[in-house]
């Protein structure tokens, strides 16, 4: 069945680290893809999406490009912050979302 | 707008009890989703709702009911609360796609 997996974590970074999340997907047909983050004591929220093939999300720093060919969606962000400590989902979307485990980054000082 | 908002946002029962939680929006939508959320699992769909008066079943139903007399509202039943039960719920409501969060519910069974 369709599902979706991502780099198990946790992970923790430096101010100003590159960070890279990775995420593949299995699925029939081309969902539409999210990046979820959820920070400490919150719900989630909606952090990119893209929802055909070659599309690229971005938001506050991130990016997140489909890729039909290696079925991904990594997320990536060039210069992390304190404040981007969370736990980031990556989700695709057929008539539901299904969700990954969930990664959990901290970036320190 | 209040956006999704859930009550209560604690709650410990001891096993065998029942209790709702009830989720509100404020924002129109027609969809809406109950997940549970435990460590290294994700979040998982209970139940959801695609409109006023429906709900369907999503991946772990058992020991949940829903209703959805209103359109703002998504309620969510435990009738005999278990320990397996004990876990982060959170409601969510769609548009276009994208899903809006409530700030969730901590429950725990002892």
């Amino acid at each position: 069945g369709n599902s979706v997996t991502q780099m198990e974590g946790p992970v923790t970074l430096s101010e100003e680290a590159f960070l890279t999340i990775n995420c593949t997907y299995t699925a029939t047909g081309y969902p539409s893809l999210f990046w979820y983050v959820q920070y400490p004591g919150e719900g989630l929220q909606l952090l990119l999406k893209a929802t055909k093939a070659d599309d690229k999300g971005s938001n506050k720093g991130f990016e997140a490009t489909y890729r039909k060919e290696t079925t991904s969606f990594h997320l990536e962000k060039g210069s992390v912050q304190v404040s981007d400590s969370a736990v980031y989902f990556c989700a695709y979307d057929d008539y539901k979302l299904s969700f990954g485990a969930g990664t959990t980054v901290t970036v320190r000082a | 707008n209040a956006g999704v908002t859930q009550t209560p946002k604690f709650r410990v029962l001891k096993t065998g009890q029942s209790m709702t939680l009830l989720c509100a929006q404020d924002m129109n939508h027609e969809y809406m989703y109950w997940y549970r959320q435990d460590p290294g699992m994700g979040l998982r769909l209970i139940h959801y709702s695609v409109g006023e008066g429906t709900t369907a079943k999503g991946e772990v139903p058992d020991g949940y009911n829903v209703s959805r007399l209103k359109k703002q509202n998504f309620l969510l039943g435990l009738e005999s609360a278990a320990p397996s039960q004990t876990s982060v719920y959170f409601c969510a409501s769609s548009y276009r796609h994208e899903q809006f969060f409530g700030p969730g519910t901590r429950l725990t069974v002892l």
